[in-house]
């Protein structure tokens, strides 16, 4: 059974810090791993997807990798701003019948200007 | 190109009530997942239809059920409710099966008193 960890719950940081966000998972056959912003009460912002055959995507300030052979992956921020502020969650896609994502708690982020 | 819908946005039933989200898919897409999230959880996997067929289901009861229209919109129906069906639900869309990235509606927020 996948199992998806992201440690610590929350963090936060100010203004203008880099940050890396982590993300374990426990099984490592998987199509991609996605991650997500999710605001108070919103739904799911998709921010970055990694196929199972890549290293890494980066969108503007965002980068994130993956080493499935270690189950991790890494959502690095650059010059955080008050706007990230926000929980996010990385969800990796399993593979088999049952294609489904499964989460980790979420970690959320507070910036401070 | 639209996005995923989903609706109502909020509603409160009481307990023993039934409940039926509603959620369209982002044009082309023929998948559709349902996730229920309780607070300060990440996103737990109900079910998913792909071509109007369930094509997995989570560890959910049988109160829990849905269904998907030729036009691959989606119904998600509840019976029975109990107090920790209160949630918020999101409905994912995607092409296909595997390795496509799946994208999220705003949720519905469900209360049972």
């Amino acid at each position: 059974k996948q199992e998806v960890t992201q440690i610590p719950a929350a963090l936060s940081v100010p203004e203008g810090e880099n940050l890396v966000l982590n993300c374990s998972f426990t099984d490592s056959a998987i199509y991609n791993l996605q991650w997500f912003r999710q605001d108070p009460g919103k739904g799911l912002t998709s921010l970055l997807l990694i196929q199972s055959s890549q290293r890494e995507q980066t969108s503007g300030r965002l980068n994130a990798s993956l080493d499935k052979s270690s189950g991790r992956s890494t959502l690095y921020i650059a010059a955080s701003q008050p706007g990230d502020s926000a929980t996010y969650l990385c969800a990796v896609h399993g593979t088999g019948a049952n294609s489904k994502l499964t989460f980790g708690k979420g970690i959320t982020l507070s910036v401070r200007p | 190109e639209t996005g995923v819908t989903q609706s109502p946005t909020h509603l409160i039933k009481t307990r023993g009530q039934q409940v039926t989200l509603r959620c369209s898919s982002q044009s082309g897409h023929n998948t559709v997942s349902w996730y229920q999230q309780a607070l300060g959880q990440g996103p737990q996997f109900i079910f998913q239809y792909y071509r109007e067929e369930e094509n997995g289901r989570g560890n959910f009861p049988p109160r829990f059920s849905g269904l998907q229209f030729p036009n691959y919109s989606s119904e998600l129906n509840v019976n029975a409710l109990e107090l920790d069906d209160s949630a918020l639900y999101l409905c994912a869309s995607s092409f296909g099966l595997s390795s496509y990235e799946q994208y999220f509606g705003p949720g519905t927020r469900l209360t049972v008193t």
